[in-house]
C-alpha cells in the first residue's frame, strides 16, 4: 500500500461544477495535509493546508479532512478552465517536516 | 517579496557526467528541501538542509549530493549521471517549524 494514494484521473468536469478530488494516506500518525495545484510544466503552488478534522475554506476552495478515515478531499465550487492541473496531495507524518506525496490527479474543466 | 528562484532552468548532460543545480530560498526562509519529480509522478523527497547541515534524507544514492551557504541557498550535485536521473528537479522552501513548503520554478535536466 503506498503511503498516499490520489486517483491518477483524468477527472473531467464542465465549468461551473464543483470538483472532488480524493485522497487517502497509509499512516494514522499523520499530522499535517497539503494541497498542491501543478500546472503541465511547472512546479507545484500550494493551495491549502488543513491540521484538523473538519472542513476548511478558502475562497472556491474546500478541503476537508476525516483523520479516522485517513482521507482528506479538495472541493473546487465553480470550477473554471483555468483550474486545469494536476493537484497534488501531500502529508506529514507527526514530527516530520517532510511530506510525502501523492502522485496527482489531473482535473480538465472544460467549457 | 521575492520567491524561490533555481538555476538554470533547463539542462542536458550525458551519461556518467556531473551537475549542479542551484537554488535561493525565499526571502526569509531558511530551510531547502530538494525534490526529484519524475514525468507523471509526485515529487520524490532528495534531502533538507538546515543551519548548513543536512537534517535530514530521502532514499537516494549517494551520488546525490548538496550544501546549503550561510545565505541559506543551496546546490545540488549529482555525481555519475545514469539516464534515469531525467526529471524535473524542484527546491523548496520553509521556515524552520514550518510543515509548509514553497517551490521554485524547477531545473528540467535530460540525460542522454
Amino acid at each position: 500500500q503506498k503511503e498516499v494514494e490520489q486517483n491518477s484521473g483524468p477527472l473531467s468536469v464542465p465549468e461551473g461544477a464543483i470538483a472532488s478530488l480524493n485522497c487517502t494516506y497509509s499512516d494514522r500518525g499523520s499530522q499535517s495535509f497539503f494541497w498542491y495545484r501543478q500546472y503541465s510544466g511547472k512546479s507545484p503552488e500550494l493551495i491549502m493546508s488543513i491540521y484538523s478534522n473538519g472542513d476548511k475554506e478558502d475562497g472556491r476552495f474546500t478541503a476537508q479532512l476525516n483523520k479516522a478515515s485517513q482521507y482528506v478531499s479538495l472541493l473546487i465550487r465553480d470550477s473554471q478552465p483555468s483550474d486545469s492541473a494536476t493537484y497534488l496531495c501531500a502529508v506529514n507524518r507527526l514530527g516530520s517536516y517532510i511530506p510525502t506525496f501523492g502522485r496527482g490527479t489531473s482535473l480538465i474543466v472544460h467549457p | 517579496d521575492a520567491g524561490v528562484t533555481q538555476s538554470p532552468t533547463h539542462l542536458i548532460k550525458t551519461r556518467g557526467q556531473q551537475v549542479t543545480l542551484r537554488c535561493s530560498p525565499k526571502s526569509g526562509h531558511d530551510t531547502v528541501s530538494w525534490y526529484q519529480q519524475a514525468l507523471g509522478q509526485g515529487p520524490q523527497f532528495i534531502f533538507q538542509y538546515y543551519e548548513e547541515e543536512e537534517r535530514q534524507r530521502g532514499n537516494f544514492p549517494d551520488r546525490f549530493s548538496g550544501h546549503q551557504f550561510p545565505n541559506y541557498s543551496s546546490e545540488l550535485n549529482v555525481n555519475a549521471l545514469l539516464l534515469g536521473d531525467s526529471a524535473l528537479y524542484l527546491c523548496a522552501s520553509s521556515l524552520a517549524g514550518s510543515n509548509e513548503q514553497f517551490f521554485g520554478p524547477g531545473t528540467r535536466l535530460t540525460v542522454l
